[in-house]
């Protein structure tokens, strides 16, 4: 069991727009710890997709955006494309474990 | 570019004992935090351990304290992973992370992962 809770799978057509959730509690994203967020495809090396709940490194396109907002934060896809087709992580802080922990993971399915 | 390329990985048998490698290049390897981080088979991402960039300074999750021992020799640019009495738990894909920065124990997100080295421990 993850402490980031996340949806195991999400789904949508190119060009709709997606979400994934990443919920934390009390001793990680709501004690103000930032969430970053990764991108794996299968058989190459994750990516950073978002750090600092909301900023995009360079070279990431401007269809991914983070939010954070209490005890959760959000992934958005706008503008779906096929090469979005991935897992997608949220990781943060828990101080009640002193360890950077992850959320389970989503399989985004471009349909 | 910042390049982090992991080594060592295999097959062995449940207690046995194997150590990963990872090189970097493209970055002042010793201006930089490193972490290893396991995916088991169920796709569950772990932070296994870490290490400051003078090496004065490690981190182990609970699960492999006393069994795992991370090392770094900066002149080679290069981060290791000394595993033992392995269990079945331990099959992962592990990858090399440089952490963005590391202040006072404080252990910053994972900038750059390496494409990981697949350990498998099975009788």
């Amino acid at each position: 069991q993850s402490v980031l809770t996340q949806p195991p799978s999400v789904s949508g057509a190119p060009g709709q727009r997606v979400t994934i959730s990443c919920t934390g509690g009390s001793s990680n994203i709501g004690s103000t710890y930032d969430v970053h967020w990764y991108q794996h495809l299968p058989g190459t090396a994750p990516k950073l997709l978002i750090y600092a709940n909301s900023f995009r490194p360079s070279g990431v396109p401007d269809r991914f955006s983070g939010s954070k907002s209490g005890t959760s934060a959000s992934l958005a896809i706008t503008g779906l494309q096929a090469e979005d087709e991935a897992d997608y992580y949220c990781q943060s802080y828990d101080r009640s474990l002193s360890d950077l922990v992850f959320g389970g993971g989503t399989k985004l399915t471009v349909l | 570019e910042v390049q982090l390329v992991e080594s060592g990985g295999g097959l062995l048998q449940p207690g046995g004992s194997l150590r990963l490698s990872c090189e970097g290049s493209g970055f002042t390897f010793d201006d930089y935090a490193m972490s290893w981080v396991r995916l088991a088979p169920v796709k569950r991402l772990e932070w296994v351990s870490a290490i400051s960039g003078s090496g004065g300074t490690t981190y182990y999750t609970d699960s492999v304290k006393g069994r795992f021992t991370v090392s770094r020799d900066n002149s080679k640019n290069t981060m290791f992973l000394q595993m033992s009495s392995l269990r079945a738990e331990d099959t992962a894909v592990y990858y090399c992370v440089r952490h963005s920065g590391y202040d006072q124990g404080r252990w910053y997100y994972f900038d750059y992962w390496g494409q990981g080295t697949l350990v498998t421990v099975s009788s």
